[in-house]
């Protein structure tokens, strides 16, 4: 199998704060990584893909200022959310790719962020 | 641009049903097809995963189907158990573009009634 863990499991901060998520592959290298938010009730919507040592590809509709992606290893890639609103809580769900390009992704167990 | 949906939304079922859940997707060039069950406030769990050149794969009690000319996919629980619960995610690989993605169902919620 293949273990991803996410830090913290729940966070809660004050409007106007940044807020900093870890996703770390424990047992493998993940050259990309991918960053997701899912609102209550609703499915899973890609932000962002991570690549391992360079700048992450972000979709449609998310600030890449806002939502800042660092993937510094092939173990480890952070999520910052800047200047956090209360619409910004949500549950955030990495996931790693095993075998690069094959679309094995192993997902983290979320992150709750409450922005209050 | 790929739309993936499925039916139903919710679905609640006697223990020991058999049941179907429903997967389509609107562009037929996906690498593979995954199934992921998901716990309230948890990550997801890792299923089922289809290639694009397989028809079915099966695990345990269940069993998920391909047809890409169609656009569908199936998965199929047998002999469901309360612990079956949860929301079963369907989500469509795609490569090419600028990055490959999956692209998730909007999920169907099962509750099976002890």
């Amino acid at each position: 199998g293949a273990v991803v863990s996410q830090h913290p499991s729940w966070v809660i901060c004050k409007s106007g704060t940044s807020v900093k998520i870890e996703c770390r592959s424990l047992d493998f290298q993940a050259t990309t990584m991918f960053w997701y938010r899912q609102f209550p009730k609703q499915s899973l919507m890609l932000m962002a893909t991570s690549n391992e040592g360079s700048k992450a590809t972000y979709e449609q509709g998310v600030e890449k200022d806002k939502f800042l992606i660092n993937h510094a290893s092939l173990t480890l890639s952070t999520l910052t959310v800047t200047s956090a609103h209360p619409e910004d809580s949500s549950f955030y769900i990495c996931s790693c790719e095993k075998g690069q390009g094959r679309g094995e992704q192993y997902f983290g167990p979320g992150t709750r962020l409450t922005v209050t | 641009k790929q739309e993936v949906t499925q039916i139903p939304a919710a679905l609640s079922v006697p223990e020991g049903e058999n049941l179907v859940l429903n997967c389509s997707f609107t562009d037929s060039a996906i690498y593979n097809l995954q199934w992921f069950r998901q716990d309230p406030g948890k990550g997801l769990t890792s299923l089922l995963l289809i290639q694009s050149s397989q028809r079915e794969q099966t695990s345990g009690r269940l069993n998920a189907s391909l047809d890409k000319s169609s656009g569908r996919s199936t998965l199929y629980i047998a002999a469901s158990q309360p612990g079956d619960s949860a929301t079963y995610l369907c989500a469509a690989f795609l490569i090419g573009g600028a990055t490959n993605k999956l692209i998730f169902g909007t999920g169907t919620l099962l509750a099976v009634q002890p």
